[in-house]
């Protein structure tokens, strides 16, 4: 057990739909990161927070978005869902960020259909 | 842009024996993190290894060891007398070592291994 928290663990759900994932890091954790992992696209990185700001964006789609409340946990939304969105979204957390290790939690599978 | 490449997309041997997975990465950086995470089929990500690239020498935990050549920008995972819970997808990522900014990991597509019993 990495320390990390995610609920749901799976969700299905239909095109054109939102959904929101959440995610609590490690106690003391700072960093939170959120990975896609799909079939045809692998791991990909989506979106970093540090302490409630955004710190940095990859191949994130602009129906989604994501957030770090004060309380540290993050949440990632999905809206206008479509079948490609389909896959399995990593949350993993870390201390402060630069030369830490991330610590992945169990992952929401998400099937949109 | 970093790239991680995993040739093995899959590998098979006996319980007891030792395995390597083979990793190559290229990057334009100097200070850098390589990390091999394991995935069974729980789909859990499961760090198994971290290696600083300022140093030499090779990490090492318990019967997971790692062969890091920073000149030919290679990372390889060995396994040693390989027990069945061992059975897993194998992921190599990199970081960067900056400050605040951009400390994604860059996966390679991963390698399955099996152990036979």
């Amino acid at each position: 057990d990495s320390g990390v928290t995610q609920t749901p663990k799976h969700l299905i759900t239909a095109t054109g739909q939102r959904v929101t994932l959440r995610c609590s890091p490690r106690s003391g954790d700072l960093s939170v990161y959120w990975y896609q992992q799909s079939l045809d696209q692998g791991l990909q990185f989506l979106i970093h927070y540090y302490n409630g700001e955004e710190r940095a964006k990859g191949n994130i789609l602009e129906r989604f978005s994501a957030q770090q409340f004060p309380d540290l946990h993050s949440e990632l939304n999905l809206s206008s869902l479509e079948l490609g969105d389909s896959a399995l979204y990593f949350c993993a957390s870390s201390v402060q960020g630069a030369r830490e290790t991330q610590y992945f939690g169990p992952g929401t599978r998400l099937l949109v259909l | 842009a970093q790239t991680v490449t995993q040739s093995q997309p899959e590998m098979s041997v006996q319980e007891a024996e030792t395995v390597t997975l083979s990793c190559t990465y290229d990057t334009s950086e100097n200070n850098y993190y390589l990390f091999w995470y394991k995935q069974p089929p729980s789909r859990q990500m499961i760090l198994v290894i971290r290696q600083e690239a300022y140093k030499q020498q090779n990490a090492t935990e318990n019967r997971f060891s790692v062969n890091f050549q920073k000149a030919a920008k290679s990372f390889s995972l060995k396994i040693s007398d390989s027990q069945l819970g061992d059975t897993a997808m194998y992921f190599c990522a990199f970081m960067k070592q900056i400050d605040f900014g951009n400390e994604k990991l860059t996966f390679g597509t991963g390698t399955r291994l099996t152990i036979i019993p």
